[in-house]
């Protein structure tokens, strides 16, 4: 079936550098990307999201990338934080027309070290 | 601004027990609103979806059931739990028409 993978389960940093996330979609299909960060013992908190009509899109601190041709996204964070530690997700919709109906990855564990 | 609620933070019940988790949503009105599951160290599943009072999708078999008495009220059910149900639950709300997907703190289910 369709699915959302991430390359690498784990990433550590040192507080300052920048860090990239990344994320492998399969369904062509899928025209909403979206990036979640879930602390320990809370849900998920929206970060950014994408359509599938951009290629890239800022925020504070953070950048995600899409690149349709080789369906990948990632998710940059610059100056990285300790308050950055967290578990990150990405998702899709699957082309659907639900915003909220996703396909989440497994999930990549990101520590920042002071 | 808009806020999810739900309760309880954790649960113990035993196997067979049945089950009734809740979910209020404020600040906005007629709101999408979705139950996930989350197993441990894995991503998230969606189980059910409503897109209005009463209106409830499923999106997985399962021993779970969801109901949405009011418009900010979604309810997730079971009559009788199984070890398998064990996890951490997750509501969540968006708005009609699209927006980011927002989600509660959730609820970690043990079933012993």
């Amino acid at each position: 079936g369709e699915s959302v993978g991430l390359h690498l389960p784990t990433l550590s940093v040192q507080e300052g550098d920048n860090s990239i996330i990344n994320c492998a979609y399969s369904n062509s299909a899928s025209d909403y990307f979206i990036w979640y960060k879930q602390e320990s013992g809370k849900g998920p908190q929206f970060i950014i999201d994408i359509r599938s009509n951009m290629d890239k899109r800022q925020g504070q601190r953070v950048t995600v990338l899409l690149n349709k041709t080789v369906k990948h996204l990632s998710l940059q964070i610059a100056a990285t934080q300790p308050g950055d530690s967290a578990v990150y997700f990405c998702a899709e919709n699957g082309g659907g027309t639900s915003y909220g109906k996703l396909t989440f990855g497994q999930g990549t564990i990101l520590t920042v070290h002071p | 601004s808009q806020t999810i609620h739900q309760w309880p933070a954790t649960l113990v019940q035993p196997v067979g027990s049945p089950l009734s988790l809740e979910c209020t949503v404020e600040g906005t009105s007629n709101p999408n609103l979705y139950w996930y599951r989350q197993a441990a160290g894995r991503g998230l599943q969606l189980l059910f979806y409503s897109v209005g009072i009463g209106q409830i999708s499923s999106e997985v078999p399962q021993n779970l059931s969801a109901s949405r008495p009011q418009d900010r009220q979604f309810i997730l059910s079971s009559k009788k739990l199984l070890l398998s149900d064990s996890g951490f639950y997750l509501c969540a709300w968006s708005r009609q028409g699209g927006s980011p997907l927002h989600f509660g703190n959730g609820t970690r289910l043990t079933v012993t």
